[in-house]
């Protein structure tokens, strides 16, 4: 059964780099009918979706993070990645990385909480 | 870009009720609409695709309809395990998703 994990640091500080890994197990992040997503939650808030990745390491970012974020994938440890960098407060939220099948996120983990604080 | 709008915001409805919440866009989307469940505290999970298709394992009392820019989701028998945010996703505007605001549902 798929399982995605996030992994990273929780609390970063205003202005630094957010970095977030989501490990897959259960198949394989090579599989060319999916692509790998990351979606976030602020607290008490709805769902914003951030960007997702191919296999191939093409990208999509939502246009309002665009200038700020990276995904990256790494197919020899079947994971991929996020940073999200010149944090502030706003970015303070629960972070999903989630598998995409086509129009919808089918697989998501558990989620992290990431708080940017000094 | 679409804007996603969910009515009522939150509702609380009695074991068996019918339950319905409705989905507007801002402009046609066709059927390019998916309905999620989030309990508290846990992630999302998909339910509905294609604003009517059911996903594998999902309970047949949940269903979706409509087309266009106006979509509903039911729950035919609300249940007390059904307490959670929905949320309906657009995807008209691929690469792009867009998330609606959330209904929350709990339990009279």
């Amino acid at each position: 059964q798929l399982q995605l994990q996030e992994s990273g640091s929780g609390l970063v500080k205003p202005s630094q780099t957010l970095s977030l890994t989501c490990a897959v197990s259960g198949g394989s992040i090579s599989s060319g009918a999916y692509s790998w997503s990351w979606i976030r939650q602020p607290p008490g808030k709805g769902l914003e979706w951030i960007g997702y990745i191919y296999h191939s390491g093409t990208t999509y970012y939502n246009p309002s993070l665009k200038s700020r974020v990276t995904i990256s994938v790494d197919r020899s440890k079947n994971q991929f990645s996020l940073k999200l960098n010149s944090v502030t407060a706003a970015d303070t939220a629960v972070y999903y990385c989630a598998r995409r099948l086509i129009s919808r996120f089918d697989h998501w983990g558990q989620g992290t909480l990431v708080t940017v604080s000094s | 870009d679409i804007q996603m709008t969910q009515s009522p915001s939150s509702l609380s409805a009695s074991v068996g009720d019918r339950v319905t919440i409705t989905c507007q866009a801002s402009q046609d989307i066709s059927n390019y609409l998916n309905w999620y469940q989030q309990k508290p505290g846990k992630a999302p999970k998909l339910l509905i695709y294609d604003a009517s298709n059911l996903e594998s394992g999902v309970p047949s009392r949940f269903s979706g309809g409509g087309s266009g820019t106006d979509f509903t989701f039911t729950i035919s028998s609300l249940q007390p395990e059904d307490t959670a945010t929905y949320y309906c996703q657009q995807y008209d505007n691929l690469p792009l998703f867009t998330f609606g605001p959330g209904t929350k549902v709990d339990i009279k």
